[in-house]
């Protein structure tokens, strides 16, 4: 089973748009979760942590269901300027682990005028 | 803004010669690490480095792989004996103290195995 597994998209929206990307996780012990958004040939660099009470930045919005092992990101009124590979992260948090972190493929998005 | 740099932006070498990738953390913090990315594929980790020692490893470094804080700044990653499908983008991460925080990337290193 893949540790963390998000659509790979490409989504292709036009601006102003809403869109939603989701992902999972199969650690039930990871304690901290990220969306993190990597341009092309680029490093990652951190969108927003996500919290267990979910978070809100502006256009965007997390959303965490441990239960269900699921995160979310929510893009509203999308701009050109989001087009990017979204990465999904979960810390790794096993026995003794020093945290290092565990990245999903990612999604693509495409955002047109 | 402090950052996490690397050096150099890109190298080629030829199969079988040694690679040395640097980097240089963000001054306060305590734990590094590197990763790799393979072009089209998913960010891997590597190596995670804490107290002067590595505190964790994937079963991708493996003894052609090694890493060392020299000098209390640098962070290097040597890759012995380059193989082709070593070709990547290696990232090198600083963290501060905290298990549970972000991770600040450097821009990263690639790396071309002729």
């Amino acid at each position: 089973r893949k540790e963390v597994e998000q659509d790979p998209g490409p989504f292709n929206v036009p601006e102003g748009a809403t869109v939603a990307f989701n992902c999972t996780y199969s650690n039930s012990a990871s304690q901290s979760f990220f969306w993190y958004r990597q341009d092309c040939r680029k490093e990652p660099k951190l969108l927003m942590s996500v919290y267990s009470s979910g978070n809100e930045d502006g256009r965007f919005t997390a959303q965490l269901n441990r239960a269900s092992q699921y995160i979310s990101l929510l893009i509203r009124d999308s701009k050109l300027s989001d087009s990017a590979t979204y990465l999904c992260v979960v810390n790794a948090n096993y026995g003794g682990s020093q945290g290092n972190l565990i990245f999903g493929k990612g999604t693509k998005l495409s955002v047109k005028p | 803004e402090p950052e996490v740099t690397q050096t150099p932006s890109h190298q080629v070498t030829q199969m079988g010669q040694e690679v040395i990738l640097r980097c240089v953390p963000i001054s306060n913090h305590l734990y590094f690490y590197w990763y790799r990315q393979i072009l089209g594929q998913k960010v891997e980790f590597l190596v995670s480095f804490y107290n002067n020692e590595i505190s964790e490893k994937s079963e991708i470094f493996d003894d052609q792989f090694s890493v060392e804080r020299p000098d209390g700044s640098n962070f290097t990653l040597k890759i012995r004996s380059t193989k082709l499908e070593d070709s990547a983008m290696y990232f090198c991460a600083s963290r501060p103290t905290e298990m549970n925080t972000e991770a600040f990337f450097g821009q990263g290193t690639r790396l071309t195995v002729v």
